[in-house]
């Protein structure tokens, strides 16, 4: 059972365009999510989080949106940047198991210059 | 600063042959400990985590085995590997403690290391 879904294996987008990448989840355990950017042959960085509470978290040219209702989040990068091009993660945590990160699959964002 | 080390980089093993990855966190203190794996077209599998010296909890029953022996040094073990091993193997450290975690404190990955069973 896929906990957390980033349906969009891939994304194209036109340097100084939006980007939004989307994610869905099931558990609603999750008590608040992140955002992790991953470039080839490197470990993710953490990029931005959101608590279950809240519904907007904005550090700079990343927001990051929680639609509760609908189990569904979103992260916008506006302007977009070539290096932004990376891979982006979604992750879900859980109180009960606080230790645990359950990750989507990822959405490769390429920004074309 | 904190600083996690990983590896080897890359490793190329045969076919029931043993793994041994390593992996360290400098700056910290009492740190947890993770090992994830990424797989072909998969998202991030936790495996393992650690709260403390001895302490390994597996989310996934597989062919792998992890140790803390010291409280900064976290091991991924197998006596031997199988083709489906094949990945990109994570460590990661984070001060999360207790049943409610902080989103402030999230996790701190290594730069992982490529595994091929051939």
């Amino acid at each position: 059972d896929q906990q957390v879904k980033q349906n969009s294996p891939s994304l194209s987008v036109q340097e100084g365009r939006i980007s939004i990448l989307n994610c869905d989840y099931t558990n609603s355990m999750f008590d608040y999510f992140l955002w992790y950017k991953k470039y080839p042959a490197e470990g993710p960085t953490f990029l931005i989080s959101i608590s279950s509470i809240k519904d907007k978290n904005e550090d700079g040219r990343f927001t990051v949106f929680l639609n509760k209702s609908a189990k569904h989040l979103s992260l916008h990068i506006v302007p977009s940047q070539p290096g932004d091009s990376a891979v982006y993660f979604c992750a879900g945590v859980s109180g009960a198991g606080s230790y645990q990160l359950t990750f989507g699959k990822g959405t490769k964002l390429s920004v074309i210059p | 600063s904190q600083t996690i080390h990983q590896w080897p980089a890359t490793l190329v093993q045969p076919v029931g042959s043993p793994l041994s990855l390593e992996c360290t966190v400098e700056g910290t203190s009492n740190p947890n400990l993770y090992w994830y794996r990424q797989a072909a077209g998969r998202g991030l599998q936790l495996l393992f985590y650690s709260v403390g010296i001895g302490q390994i909890s597996s989310e996934v029953p597989q062919n792998l085995s992890a140790s803390r022996p010291q409280d900064r040094q976290f091991i991924l073990s197998s006596k031997k590997l199988l083709l489906s091993d094949s990945g990109f193997y994570l460590c990661a450290w984070s001060v999360l403690r207790g049943a409610r975690s902080s989103y402030n404190s999230p996790l701190h990955f290594g730069n992982g290391t490529r595994l091929t069973v051939t």
